[in-house]
């Protein structure tokens, strides 16, 4: 199936500093999302955007709506060690309810 | 708000034998649910969408009638894998959407599917 081209694939990162991941697309979508993955359990959903040029911001974390509507990015700053996760972004367009998932990216936190 | 469940969280079941998987939307009704299977270290990838009270739309490449799905109310959706093989071991997670004003999925926390 239809799948985002999601980087880096992983990064290992010392606690404190700012992260960066992003998702392409060469289909358009209407609504770009961020969602968060811990070991065996469901994504939970961090960041909705709805608009191409959309910028928006959840406590440490903000997320913008690339302005060709194929690309978004999720940055994290001053990481803690909670941060660690897959971090997943989805995509959803063309009038379908269906979420299409990007391959994660792995964060790994150093205390 | 927005709580979805998952029953059983884990279970393990002898290759030829039927499992069914609940998904439960705790404080919201779901019009669609959606049911997802994930392989390790892997992506999300959609198995089918379900809506309450009419059949359930499969992902190509999903068998329909191995992998049963009834919606048979607006909080309840069930996943039966029949005849289970050792090839369908996975993380099977579900999703609900609440409608109305919001029209994003929710997760459950997934079912770990191990089949001897």
């Amino acid at each position: 199936g239809q799948q985002l081209n999601q980087s880096p694939q992983s990064m290992f990162i010392q606690e404190g500093e700012d992260v960066s991941m992003n998702c392409t697309s060469s289909s358009i979508f209407n609504t770009w999302l961020w969602y968060k993955q811990d070991p065996g359990e469901g994504p939970v959903l961090l960041i909705a955007l709805y608009k191409a040029g959309e910028l928006t911001s959840n406590g440490r974390l903000t997320a913008q709506f690339g302005i060709t509507r194929k690309d978004s990015f999720l940055n994290i700053s001053a990481s803690i060690p909670s941060d660690v996760g897959i971090y997943f972004c989805a995509g959803r367009g063309g009038g379908s309810e269906k979420l299409v998932f990007g391959k994660g990216t792995k964060l790994t936190v150093n205390p | 708000g927005a709580v979805v469940s998952q029953h059983p969280s884990w279970v393990i079941c002898k290759s030829g034998t039927s499992v069914k998987i609940e998904c439960r939307s705790l404080d919201f009704q779901a019009t669609t649910m959606f049911w997802y299977r994930q392989f390790p270290k892997q992506s999300l990838m959609l198995m089918a969408t379900s809506n309450e009270g009419s059949k359930a739309t499969y992902e190509q490449g999903v068998e329909k009638d191995k992998f049963l799905i009834n919606h048979a109310s607006l909080t309840l959706s069930t996943l039966t894998v029949t005849s289970a093989h050792p090839e369908d071991s996975s993380f099977y997670i579900c999703s609900a959407v609440p409608g109305l004003a919001d029209y994003e999925q929710y997760f459950g926390p997934g079912t770990r599917l191990t089949v001897t």
